[in-house]
């Protein structure tokens, strides 16, 4: 019940696309909702986050959509570039925060 | 403002033996984290201090344990390493107490068991 489900594990797209990332969760409990982006040899960078009670959020290029009856949210990247290239984490939290396994993106030229 | 920092940036040890890494919170920030991120995995959740009390444990043996300092700083040791131990080491630090969600991420320790 405190996981946090994510995919998909890897995803391509070309300059401009528009990747989509997709995370499940159980606990009802969990009352907040943050996408981390990794670099190679750093830590996770907070992108963009959001509660249960807002159904989307943007914030420039990165919009996260949130289903709280399917208890689904998911990230999209708009016009994505090949700096985007990175590993993104899903996150939940309640009393403490639980990630999804990543999902490795990379954007090509 | 200076960011979350980390030492050192990697580290390497034998099976048995004990490791201390080190984390300096953000400017003002009070409540630390540490997370241990396994290679192709998320970050899994050790042990968060506020105050300079452990204030939430995640699935991890006593032989994980912490301290934090008076100036927010935090240590993270481990003893008798095993070799499944060895992973990127995260420190993250937050403002506010433990309600406060938005955290923020050192670039971590990467330790080696051998």
């Amino acid at each position: 019940q405190q996981q946090v489900k994510q995919s998909p594990q890897s995803l391509i797209v070309q300059k401009g696309g528009i990747p989509i990332i997709n995370c499940a969760y159980e606990n009802t409990a969990f009352d907040y909702f943050p996408w981390y982006q990794q670099f190679p040899g750093k830590g996770p960078a907070l992108l963009i986050a959001i509660r249960p009670d807002v159904s989307e959020k943007k914030e420039g290029r990165f919009t996260i959509s949130f289903n709280k009856s399917a208890k689904q949210f998911s990230l999209h990247i708009m016009d994505s570039q090949p700096g985007d290239s990175a590993t993104y984490f899903c996150a939940a939290k309640g009393d403490k925060l639980i990630f999804g396994t990543g999902t490795r993106l990379q954007v090509f030229p | 403002e200076t960011g979350v920092t980390q030492s050192p940036t990697h580290l390497i040890k034998t099976r048995g033996q004990q490791v201390t890494l080190r984390c300096s919170s953000q400017s003002g920030h009070n409540t630390v984290s540490w997370y241990q991120q396994a290679l192709g995995q998320g970050p899994q959740f050790i042990f968060q201090y506020y105050r300079e009390e452990e204030n939430g444990r995640g699935n991890f043996p006593p032989r994980f344990s912490g301290l934090q300092f008076p100036n927010y700083s935090s240590e993270l040791n481990v003893n008798a390493l095993e070799l499944d131990d060895s992973a990127l080491y995260l420190c993250a630090s937050s403002l506010g107490g433990p309600i406060h969600n938005e955290q923020f991420f050192g670039p971590g320790t990467r330790l080696t068991v051998l």
